[in-house]
């Protein structure tokens, strides 16, 4: 069955850049039946939708994150990945990378998930 | 503050029922048969657990039913077991720019 890893630094500083990888695994990236999507969640808070991207390389973004999001897609290495820029504090949380079904629209299998924290 | 709402606690003791509503608008759960709900134990990644409002995945448990009444979609456990205490998170399909969204979590407690 497919799998999602995350993987990336746990520790990034103020104003930096956030850099995840999404590796997926037993099936391919490229099938056009799934969106591939990033989902954060701050300590003992909600889950957060970041934004998804298609095999194609189209994306959509959470309006209230769009302008400092970029995900991107590597069908070659059956990854994907997410750039989160000008971080604060407020982006600590886990990350999650998700299989996000289309025309279904719900969100299986999920990453294990990766804590990333914002400190200087 | 999420787009969905769900109550923030709910508790049952082993054996009965319990109900937990996920209340959105015409825009997200009144207007699509896209409701999933999600369980969550404490540090672990969520799992699905019903999708397209009433449908489960294949090894979730039938004692887990999901339905829908207007704007509202209502996650239904019955026979409570010591394992199904964890938060559940319901999720819509939104025809706004979010495209995706979440209630913001509900706890069992089973007591």
């Amino acid at each position: 069955q497919v799998q999602l890893q995350e993987s990336g630094p746990g520790l990034v500083k103020p104003s930096q850049t956030l850099s995840l990888t999404c590796t997926v695994s037993g099936g391919s990236i490229s099938s056009g039946s799934y969106y591939w999507s990033w989902i954060r969640q701050p300590a003992g808070k909600g889950l957060e939708w970041i934004g998804r991207i298609y095999t194609s390389g189209s994306t959509n973004y959470n309006p209230s994150l769009k302008s400092r999001v970029t995900i991107s897609v590597d069908t070659s290495k059956n990854q994907f990945s997410l750039k989160l820029s000008s971080v604060t504090a407020a982006d600590t949380a886990v990350y999650y990378c998700v299989r996000w079904v289309r025309g279904g629209n719900w969100f299986d299998p999920w990453g294990q998930g990766t804590l990333v924290t914002v400190s200087s | 503050q999420s787009a969905l709402t769900q109550p923030a606690s709910v508790s049952g003791s082993p054996g009965q029922s319990i109900t937990i509503s996920c209340t959105g608008t015409s825009s997200d759960v009144g207007g699509y048969n896209y409701v999933s709900w999600y369980q969550q134990h404490p540090g672990k990644a969520p799992k699905l657990m019903i999708y397209e409002v009433s449908n489960r995945p294949s090894g979730v448990s039938n004692r887990f039913s999901g339905s829908k009444s207007g704007n509202t979609a209502s996650l239904t456990i019955s026979g409570l077991q010591a394992e199904d205490e964890a938060d559940y998170y319901c999720s819509s399909y939104t025809s706004s720019s979010t495209l995706g969204v979440f209630g913001g979590g509900t706890k069992l407690t089973v007591l």
